[in-house]
This record gives structure tokens, C-alpha cells and sequence, in this order.
């Protein structure tokens, strides 16, 4: 069974703090990796690429470990606008945008 | 980037009925994918629909349940035939334009 499994949380941070996610996957043979934000009641938009390297972009740092099946999303100085649930997804086959599979998503709360 | 708009954004509506959502996106694109996200869940592919062709369906999900039109580049329908309260769900169409784009969904709960 393919699967991406990420800790559902509610992660409840002050502001400023800064906050971690972890997601693992399966499918050995998946090919990229993302992660999405969604805010309640909206549509999943990207956040960002995780590229093998790892990757940042501004307060976000993306990492991906291949050996061990690990993806990890980094947040510092959390805002309040942070706040949403914030999806691992996982491409299983190069350029077929179909074959995404998400994870649950890990909510995140920033609080005052 | 690509702005997609969705009919209807949310319905309530009896068991075995139907309802037929409508997806627009605002440029021509080769797939569109239709997703489903239970209350609690993580978005599940139901199918990708190709213009001039027949939907490409996921495991567990059948064309009889979920009929998909698709009559040109832009626009795309999914059906949800027969309905019963576990349809009850956000159902979301997507495309891909660099990166995947998710329409706003359309809330559903069956009674």
C-alpha cells in the first residue's frame, strides 16, 4: 500500500518559536516531493519543492532523506499566519502530476 | 499558474441522487484531475480526465459512480451517481501548470 504518513499534531507554538514537521513514505521509487499548506476550508496551494539537497525559502527549509524514506519541514520564527495543516505529498512517477499522494497533513497553531 | 473556479462550491443533497460538478480552468491544459478529501483525510485521486479520451480511474473508484466529461482543453465535469451519506466529502478538481493547482472544491454532504 503506498502510503505518506505525517504526524497530525495540532503543534501549538507561540510566535517566533520555530517548529519542525517530519513525514515519511513508503514508495521507495518515489520520484519528488512536496510539501502543501492548506488553510481551512481552502483549496491545497504549494509551498514549496524538497529536493534532495535540501532546500530553503525564507523562514521554510525543506530536507529529504532518500535512504531512510524521510521528509522534513522546517518553520522558524513562526508567524501567526502560519497557522494551517500543511500536507507531505510524494510524486510516485516523473512528470505525471497524477500520481501525487498526500499525506493527512500535520496542523499547525501559532499562537500569540 | 492557473485559476480554476468549481460549480457548485458546496451542496447538500438526498441519497440517490446526483450531482454534477463543473471545473474551469482559466487556460488550456492537457489533464485535469479530479480529488476527493474525507472529513479527516488526505486527498485520494478518484481520476484524471483527458480531453478526447475516457477518464483514467483509481483503484476503488469506478466510472459508473463517478462519470467524468470532458469536451475540451478548459472545462471538465465530474458526476457523483447514486449518492449515499459516505459521499459526503470535498471534492476538488486540480491541473497541472509547472505545479499543481487545486480548485476552491465543492463541499458535499449527503443526507
Amino acid at each position: 500500500r503506498k502510503e505518506v504518513e505525517q504526524d497530525p499534531g495540532p503543534f501549538n507554538v507561540p510566535e517566533g518559536a520555530t517548529v519542525a514537521f517530519n513525514c515519511t513514505y513508503s514508495n521507495s521509487a518515489s520520484q519528488s516531493f512536496f510539501w502543501y499548506r492548506q488553510d481551512c476550508r481552502k483549496e491545497p496551494k504549494l509551498l514549496m519543492s524538497v529536493y534532495s539537497s535540501g532546500n530553503e525559502d525564507g523562514r521554510f527549509t525543506a530536507q529529504l532523506n532518500r535512504a531512510s524514506q524521510y521528509i522534513s519541514l522546517l518553520i522558524r520564527d513562526s508567524k501567526l499566519s502560519d497557522s494551517a495543516t500543511y500536507l507531505c505529498v510524494v510524486n510516485e512517477m516523473g512528470g505525471s502530476q497524477g500520481n501525487l499522494i498526500f499525506g493527512k497533513g500535520t496542523k499547525l497553531s501559532v499562537k500569540p | 499558474s492557473a485559476v480554476i473556479s468549481q460549480k457548485p462550491s458546496r451542496d447538500i443533497c438526498q441519497r440517490g441522487t446526483s450531482l454534477t460538478i463543473q471545473c474551469q480552468v482559466d487556460s488550456q491544459v492537457t489533464m485535469m484531475f479530479w480529488y476527493r478529501q474525507q472529513p479527516g483525510q488526505s486527498l485520494t485521486l478518484i481520476a484524471t480526465a483527458n480531453q478526447g479520451s475516457e477518464a483514467t480511474y483509481e483503484s476503488g473508484f469506478v466510472i459508473d459512480k463517478f462519470p467524468i466529461s470532458r469536451p475540451n482543453l478548459t472545462f471538465s465535469t465530474l458526476t457523483v451517481s447514486n449518492m449515499s451519506p459516505e459521499d459526503s466529502s470535498i471534492y476538488l478538481c486540480s491541473v497541472e501548470v509547472g505545479t499543481q493547482y487545486f480548485g476552491p472544491g465543492t463541499r458535499l454532504l449527503v443526507l
